[in-house]
């Protein structure tokens, strides 16, 4: 099946750790995103990759690292600075993040990420 | 970014039409817009986009008023597993999806 897999579904941080959270696609997608939900509330991104070796911060990047170093895959690690990182955090992918048809984001199921 | 206003929440009987509206009156040139879904606890899902036309797919209509500054998203039968919180979005070229908070749908039966 061609799809988004995060993993793991659920992860438990403790104070001061660092945590990386798994996002890989078969999709052959060359955009890639990483947004942070809080309840009861819209996505914010987190981080957004257009092609491999390459990525951009978005509106809420502080506290958090992304790599890519392939095409399907970009892990985003909760580094310890961030100072609350409890939220359900979505993978997306896109073909490419431009307009249109190209434009349309496919997501994973997401992470819940807990401060134990 | 262009910005969309939705209803927080709606209610609709099972097996009626759910019509869930949008405004996007700054929407500009060749700004498309998408609708997604998103059930409790998943990942949001692609439902259908449009940029001048309305569109039609297998889960819903999407019609774009003739100024473009509005659209409705029609369900034609609402099932109860369509109760979800809809996100209309407007792409800005280029830049990035903006989710706002959405319009809560539930289906009553």
């Amino acid at each position: 099946d061609g799809g988004i897999t995060q993993s793991p579904k659920y992860l438990f941080r403790k104070e001061g750790q660092n945590v990386t959270l798994s996002c890989e696609q078969n999709l052959n997608h060359d955009a890639m995103y990483w947004y942070r939900q809080d309840p009861g509330q819209g996505l914010r991104l987190i981080y957004y990759s257009q092609i491999v070796n390459d990525f951009q911060k978005g509106d809420i990047a502080e506290g958090y690292s992304v790599s890519r170093e392939k095409k399907e895959s970009f892990p985003l690690t909760v580094t310890s600075a961030q100072k609350n990182p409890t939220a359900f955090y979505l993978c997306a992918s896109s073909i490419q993040g431009t307009s249109g048809a190209k434009n349309i984001q496919y997501f994973g199921a997401g992470t819940r990420l807990s401060v134990l | 970014d262009a910005k969309t206003t939705q209803p927080t929440s709606m209610d609709c009987a099972e097996g009626r039409a759910a019509n869930l509206p949008c405004n996007h009156s700054t929407i500009s040139g060749n700004e498309y817009v998408y609708w997604y879904r998103q059930i409790h606890s998943q990942g949001p899902q692609y439902i259908i986009h449009g940029l001048k036309n309305n569109e039609t797919n297998e889960m819903a209509s999407l019609i774009i008023t003739e100024d473009r500054k509005s659209s409705t998203l029609i369900l034609p039968h609402a099932t109860l597993r369509d109760t979800a919180v809809y996100y209309c979005i407007v792409e800005n070229y280029g830049q990035n999806f903006v989710f706002g908070p959405g319009t809560r749908l539930s289906v009553l039966p």
